[in-house]
């Protein structure tokens, strides 16, 4: 079975602290992709990357930076010089590639609630 | 080109009353995943769905839960005779036909409060 563990429930730091979320993921497939997401106090679900389990280089966007180690089963999100915009509850996720026709579903984390205050 | 589109955005059941959540998939999307989002916890996946097919509902409650997906309209999350623990936010999301991975673009949620 697959499964996300966010360990940190909550995590708060002051504007321009560098804050990094970890990940821990299980899966018995060898084809995954990972995710993050944000969810601000409004509530929706905000996209911010999507890595497949074959590229496990680091990627930078902004302030915000992804580390995949497989070694490790982790996929781990820092965002730097954070600001106090950054207060949400950030979601990691996984899911399988599969065949034409089956379910993609994603298996997400319960969150790390990021409160960064000015 | 609209996104995913949900109504309503708040929903408010009396318990035993039945609820009605709609998911319009963006434009050319054929594939639709419905989530649940209990207080304070990560998302749950519940059913995914494909034009007149249901193909995986390994999520679903076994009772009172349904989910379709019409050749024409938006896909219906209905969930019959609630009780106070099926108040959650209800997100669906939309993605397109193909054979490589296909991202998942969401709603905007559908928060369903019974009293």
């Amino acid at each position: 079975a697959q499964k996300v563990t966010q360990a940190q429930t909550e995590i708060s730091v002051v504007e321009k602290e560098d804050v990094t979320l970890d990940c821990v993921y299980e899966t018995r497939d060898t084809t995954y992709y990972l995710f993050w997401y944000k969810q601000p106090p409004s509530g929706e679900l905000v996209f911010l990357i999507r890595r497949n389990s074959f590229d496990e280089q680091n990627e930078i966007s902004g302030r915000y930076s992804w580390n995949f180690q497989k070694s490790t089963s982790s996929f781990n999100f820092t965002i730097t010089a954070s600001q106090v915009v950054d207060s949400a509850v950030y979601f990691c996720a996984l899911s399988s590639q599969v065949s034409q026709g089956g379910s993609e579903k994603l298996v997400f984390g319960k969150g790390t609630k990021l409160t960064v205050n000015p | 080109n609209a996104g995913v589109m949900q109504n309503p955005r708040h929903l408010v059941r009396r318990r035993g009353q039945e609820a009605r959540l709609r998911c319009s998939p963006m434009k050319g999307h054929s594939h639709v995943y419905w989530y649940r989002q209990l207080p304070e916890e990560g998302l749950k996946f519940m059913v995914y769905l494909q034009k007149e097919n249901i193909i995986d509902e390994s999520g679903m409650p076994k009772e009172r839960f349904s989910a379709e997906f019409p050749k024409e309209g938006p896909s219906i999350l209905r969930i019959q005779q609630v009780v106070r623990g099926d108040s959650a936010a209800y997100f669906c999301a939309s993605s397109p036909p193909g054979y490589s991975y296909n991202e998942q673009f969401f709603g905007p949620g559908t928060r369903l409060t019974v009293l």
